[in-house]
């Protein structure tokens, strides 16, 4: 069975643009999680999203979205990049919402110039 | 607060030799742990985790933890290391209320002399 994919793998992008993540989590997980990971630093929380609706947010800006679809991927956007948003985003997928272990995805590593 | 720590930031120890990576945890109640490792570019691989009952843990690749409530502490340890296990380390809590998440420690990055 596949395990979490995210795309793509890396992604250069200019201050103030706009990129978009993408994350298939494993099959028949209903729950997606997005973290990230700047260099020299654990994963920060920064979504969860279970059965298509918002069920956490960490402490990021609004400039931070996210959604999932019917088939349970995902996608993080994220619009007026700043140079402090380079980082390894993480994608987790679990089968429900509580007390059971994530799957990390091998990111994506978004650089900003 | 909710909080994570992992005191040591880069830990040196030779092939064949013990290791034990120290991480501490600030939570209201007794959480969920984990420890994770990862490669250089790599996403997290789960060494092993802690929910409830025995307090020593088994995991992948010879690594055992143990929960021990008084200190607030869940320490990584391994009889005798290998080059191949050289790679960061992330211990991580993971919440039971709300909304559910991983709030991880800063890491420890091992290297493993020959």
């Amino acid at each position: 069975d596949a395990g979490v994919t995210q795309s793509p793998t890396h992604l250069i992008k200019t201050r103030g643009q706009h990129v978009t993540l993408r994350c298939s989590p494993i099959s028949g997980h209903k729950s997606v999680s997005w973290y990230q990971q700047v260099l020299g630093q654990g994963p920060q929380f920064i979504f969860q999203y279970y059965e298509k609706e918002e069920r956490g947010r960490g402490n990021f800006p609004d400039r931070f979205s996210a959604r999932q679809f019917p088939n349970y991927s995902s996608e993080l956007n994220v619009n007026a990049l700043l140079l402090g948003d380079s980082a390894l985003y993480l994608c987790a997928s679990s089968i429900g919402t509580g007390g059971e272990k994530l799957f990390f995805g091998s990111g994506t590593q978004l650089s900003v110039l | 607060a909710q909080s994570v720590t992992q005191p040591d930031i880069h830990i040196t120890v030779s092939e064949g030799a013990s290791l034990e990576l120290r991480c501490n945890y600030s939570y209201g109640a007794t959480p969920y742990l984990f420890w994770y490792v990862q490669s250089p570019g790599q996403g997290l691989q789960l060494l092993l985790k802690y929910f409830s009952g025995d307090t020593l843990v088994q995991g992948i690749k010879g690594f055992e933890a143990e929960f021990k409530r008084s200190q607030s502490s869940f320490n990584l340890r391994k009889p005798s290391v290998h080059w191949s296990d050289a790679a960061e380390y992330f211990c991580a809590v993971g919440t039971t209320s709300g909304t559910y998440k991983y709030i991880f420690g800063t890491g420890t990055r091992l290297k493993v002399l020959a």
